[in-house]
């Protein structure tokens, strides 16, 4: 299958500093990407979805100006915690689509801890 | 509001034992199923998906799930399970009228013991 490959898988920063994460699919060209939260023992929590080229959407409830989110290029997106605090440490996921109702395919994770 | 509803929080069973996870949704129209899995420590994978056709969908490792329509249902099923089987599952949906974002069930903690 298709590989989406997310990066760092790990991070710790302190609260106040900004962190960026990146998603990349290595394989293909992925029209649009999505960026999930998880909560320990919960679902994903879609957060926004980005098309290459254009703003992202975000889904409600979720800060646009805490979480930036850019989609450059068909392969990059990036997602950047502003200003973190405890609050934000989560694990952050992001997959990858080509194709409009096709499934996505999804990157390990970046597990956040904001101290 | 549209949402995916996974019946089962945890499971547990024994090895060779049948499965069963009930997977219901709520979207209007035409919508594509997906179930995922998530082996501990590992990143999601698909198990199976559903788009049209025949709504007996047949996935990787044993799994198969049936689209009922008129149930707004999408069962995972495995006729003997295996203790590597022991992972997370997610139903997830996505639709036009969703605008194709996909929806996640709030996941399956499944445990098979040996």
């Amino acid at each position: 299958g298709a590989v989406v490959s997310q990066h760092p898988s790990r991070v710790i920063c302190k609260s106040g500093t900004s962190v960026k994460i990146e998603c990349r699919s290595l394989d293909f060209q992925a029209t649009t990407m999505f960026w999930y939260r998880q909560f320990p023992k919960q679902s994903l929590m879609l957060m926004a979805t980005s098309n290459e080229g254009s703003k992202a959407t975000y889904e409600q409830g979720v800060e646009k100006d805490k979480f930036l989110i850019n989609h450059a290029s068909l392969t990059l997106s990036t997602l950047t915690v502003t200003s973190a605090h405890p609050e934000d440490s989560s694990f952050y996921i992001c997959s990858a689509r080509v194709v409009e109702g096709a499934e996505a395919f999804f990157g390990q994770g970046t597990r956040l801890t904001v101290v | 509001a549209q949402s995916v509803s996974q019946h089962n929080h945890h499971v547990i069973l024994s090895e060779a034992a049948s499965l069963e996870l009930g997977c219901n949704y709520s979207y209007g129209g035409t919508v594509n199923l997906f179930w995922y899995v998530q082996y501990p420590g590992q990143h999601l994978q698909l198990l199976l998906k559903y788009f049209s056709g025949d709504p007996l969908v047949k996935g990787i490792k044993g799994f198969e799930a049936e689209f009922i329509k008129s149930k707004f249902s999408f069962n995972l099923r495995k006729p003997s399970v295996q203790w590597s089987d022991t992972a997370e599952y997610f139903c997830a949906v996505n639709a036009r009228t969703g605008g194709f974002k996909t929806i996640f069930g709030a996941g399956t903690r499944l445990f098979v013991k040996a």
